[in-house]
């Protein structure tokens, strides 16, 4: 149980266009997941929290307008990279809470995105 | 705000063998949740073991076990008959009970050589 997924797996862009991320928890309702971001050799970091109906609650330094998520269902959350830069290329990973699970205090993560912008 | 050191970059061990591998964190808070989640080269983040801060019994997990100590702020991980699949990055993790928060350490190279 607890699976999350994402798609795509990989994404190769253009500078200036615009990328979406899913993510999608596949046997459970998750009112609350979560975007990350992991470069190189680094550790994860959090980007902001999205909660389900309502609007997301953005990380300290992280522009909201450039990184817009939406959680439309209890089943899905979307990341979008609006106007793309090489510096947004990244590995991009999000997790949701599992809150009738056993450890709903635990995040269960998505294989995570990586993403490249040319 | 709460922040979690992990002071060892890499480490390496003989398969079979035992590591332990450390993390230290700072808060306030008394209820908290501490986390270990490994990231293979998939780069899948998968949970390894987990420990409620008010529990004083330390979590185990077949080989996996943990050394807590909540005085100390301390919460190292030990693996066990370490096998090469253990190869990984190991982070330490800790968030705040009732929080959304999770903050990661800055993770442990682990190899396991055969």
């Amino acid at each position: 149980g607890a699976v999350v997924s994402q798609h795509p797996s990989w994404v190769i862009c253009k500078s200036g266009t615009s990328v979406k991320i899913e993510c999608r928890s596949l046997d459970f309702q998750a009112t609350t997941m979560f975007w990350y971001r992991q470069f190189p050799k680094q550790s994860l970091m959090l980007m902001a929290t999205s909660n389900e109906g309502s609007k997301a609650t953005y990380e300290q330094g992280v522009e909201k307008d450039k990184f817009l998520i939406n959680h439309a269902s209890l089943t899905l959350s979307t990341l979008t990279v609006t106007s793309a830069h090489p510096e947004d290329s990244s590995f991009y990973i999000c997790s949701a809470r599992d809150p009738t699970g056993p450890s709903t205090d635990t995040q269960y993560f998505g294989p995570g995105t990586r993403l490249t912008v040319l | 705000a709460q922040t979690v050191t992990q002071s060892q970059p890499e480490m390496s061990v003989q398969e079979a063998e035992t590591v332990t591998l450390s993390c230290t964190y700072d808060t306030s808070e008394s209820n908290y949740y501490l986390f270990w989640y490994k990231q293979p080269p998939s780069r899948q983040m998968i949970l390894v073991i987990r420990q409620e801060a008010y529990k004083q019994q330390n979590a185990t997990e077949n080989r996996f076990s943990v050394n807590f100590q909540k005085a100390a702020k301390s919460f190292s991980l030990k693996i066990s008959d370490s096998q090469l699949g253990d190869t990984a990055m190991y982070f330490c993790a800790f968030m705040k009970n009732n929080n959304n928060d999770m903050r990661f350490g800055a993770g442990t190279r682990l190899t396991v050589k055969p």
